[in-house]
């Protein structure tokens, strides 16, 4: 089965600052997703970026980007130029390309707090 | 506008009642699923569902049931066998397919459901 982890249950950047949030999962399949998801205080999901495992090239969305390193199973987030509507619970996901429901899989959190 | 259709926002639940959430899409999904979100925990599925008339269990399926008789509507109850009811729940679609820009998902706003 596969999971997902993230180690920093809090983090704090300073305004306009860079900070990176941790992410890492475990796997014995070869294609699959990987996706980080923004959720701010009204609760609802907002998927930040996304990245295919069969592609070598970090995915980049604006001031966030993704260091993904598939040997490692490592899959970092940068955010840059922090600001203050960054603050937010950011969710690390799995999703499986295989037909297994289609079921998205993912890390417990990390609540990121950004300071003016 | 398509979207996915949580009800009630906060639900209460007196000990050894069965509660029902809803969940109603128009996004024509095949698929729909319940996660639970608990602070630490991220998100956990409960149950989910690929096609009309059938649902799968996830995670942490005991003490819920579900049902899916129509495509639209993916119901949760939650029933007294739940020994921890206490959450955040989310529901959520998703339309499977390739080249997908974003990650397929769709997510409600959620219900908070809290015992008394």
């Amino acid at each position: 089965a596969q999971t997902v982890t993230q180690s920093q249950p809090e983090m704090s950047v300073q305004e306009a600052e860079t900070v990176t949030l941790s992410c890492t999962y475990d796997t014995s399949e070869s294609d699959y997703y990987l996706f980080w998801y923004k959720q701010p205080p009204s609760r609802q999901m907002i998927l930040v970026i996304r990245q295919e495992a069969y592609k070598q090239q970090n995915a980049t969305e604006n001031r966030f980007s993704v260091n993904f390193q598939k040997a490692a199973k490592s899959f970092s987030l940068k955010i840059s130029d922090s600001q203050l509507g960054d603050a937010a619970m950011y969710f690390c996901a799995y999703r499986s390309s295989y037909n297994q429901g289609g079921k998205l899989i993912f890390g417990q959190g990390t609540e990121l707090s950004v300071k003016p | 506008d398509g979207g996915i259709t949580q009800s009630p926002k906060y639900l209460f639940r007196k000990e050894g009642q069965n509660v029902t959430l809803s969940c109603e899409q128009n996004l024509n999904h095949d698929a729909m699923y319940w996660y639970r979100q608990d602070p630490g925990q991220g998100l956990r599925l409960i149950y989910y569902s690929q096609i009309v008339n059938d649902f799968q269990k996830g995670d942490i399926a005991e003490g819920y049931s579900v049902s899916r008789e129509k495509k639209e509507s993916f119901p949760l109850t939650v029933t007294s066998a739940q020994k921890n009811p206490t959450a955040f729940y989310l529901c959520a679609s998703y339309e499977a397919g390739a080249n997908r820009e974003g990650s397929g998902y769709t997510f409600g706003s959620g219900t908070r459901l809290t015992v008394v």
